[in-house]
């Protein structure tokens, strides 16, 4: 079963922080690594979808990277901001699973 | 607003009930996915429709069944309740590009069993 992996659980940082978390998930049978962000009281909301191998995307002040061949992604963070307060998700499609398997999320909070 | 629908919104029944959620995928979308959030848990994957027909299936138990119609629209029903099925049950929906599509999120229906 692809089990997707995401670390730190959680993050407090201080407003202007420059931050970043990883994603790590089975390399075998890679398919496809997605970036989403969940605000409170909201639903989760794509940032970035990814397939190759040393791919790098990059919204606003939010970037990411990808290593398929050992198996992780970053996502960062410059300078954080009150409203980047969320869970982060990433998910993975691969393997077998024919399914889009998330990872429990990196609560990120920052302080003004 | 994602575009994608889902009713109701909020729901409280008791054990042994039957429910139907309901979600409306965004406008040009063939395909419905199901997630369930427990407390503690990640989203979990329960199963995935494309234009009519089951595509995935993930760890969905017996007692919950679901299904797309003509005009796309997805239900989940979930009988014979149990204290642990209270959750917050996401749908998504995207253009059903296999792993590289990305998904588009309802607010969710959150279920209270009593």
């Amino acid at each position: 079963i692809l089990n997707v992996e995401q670390s730190p659980q959680s993050l407090h940082v201080q407003e202007g922080d420059s931050t970043n978390f990883t994603c790590s998930f089975p390399s075998s049978n890679f398919y496809a690594l997605h970036w989403y962000r969940w605000e409170t009281a909201k639903s989760p909301e794509a940032l970035f979808v990814m397939t190759l191998n040393g791919d790098e995307k990059k919204k606003g002040r939010i970037s990411a990277t990808l290593n398929t061949k050992e198996g992780y992604s970053y996502l960062y963070i410059k300078g954080s901001q009150p409203e980047d307060s969320a869970t982060y998700l990433c998910a993975c499609y691969g393997g077998s699973q024919g399914n889009l398997i998330f990872g429990k999320g990196t609560k990120l909070s920052v302080k003004p | 607003d994602s575009g994608v629908t889902q009713t109701p919104k909020h729901l409280i029944t008791a054990t042994g009930q039957r429910v139907t959620l309901r979600c409306s995928p965004r406008s040009g979308d063939l395909s419905v996915y199901w997630y369930q959030q427990s407390l503690d848990q990640g989203l979990q994957f329960l199963i995935q429709y494309y234009n009519g027909e089951e595509r995935a299936k993930g760890n969905i138990l017996e007692r919950f069944s679901a299904q797309q119609f003509p005009d796309l629209h997805s239900e989940l029903n979930l009988s014979s309740l149990e204290l642990g099925d209270s959750a917050l049950y996401f749908c998504a929906s995207n253009d059903g590009r296999v792993g590289t599509g990305e998904l588009f999120f309802g607010e969710g229906s959150r279920l209270t069993v009593l």
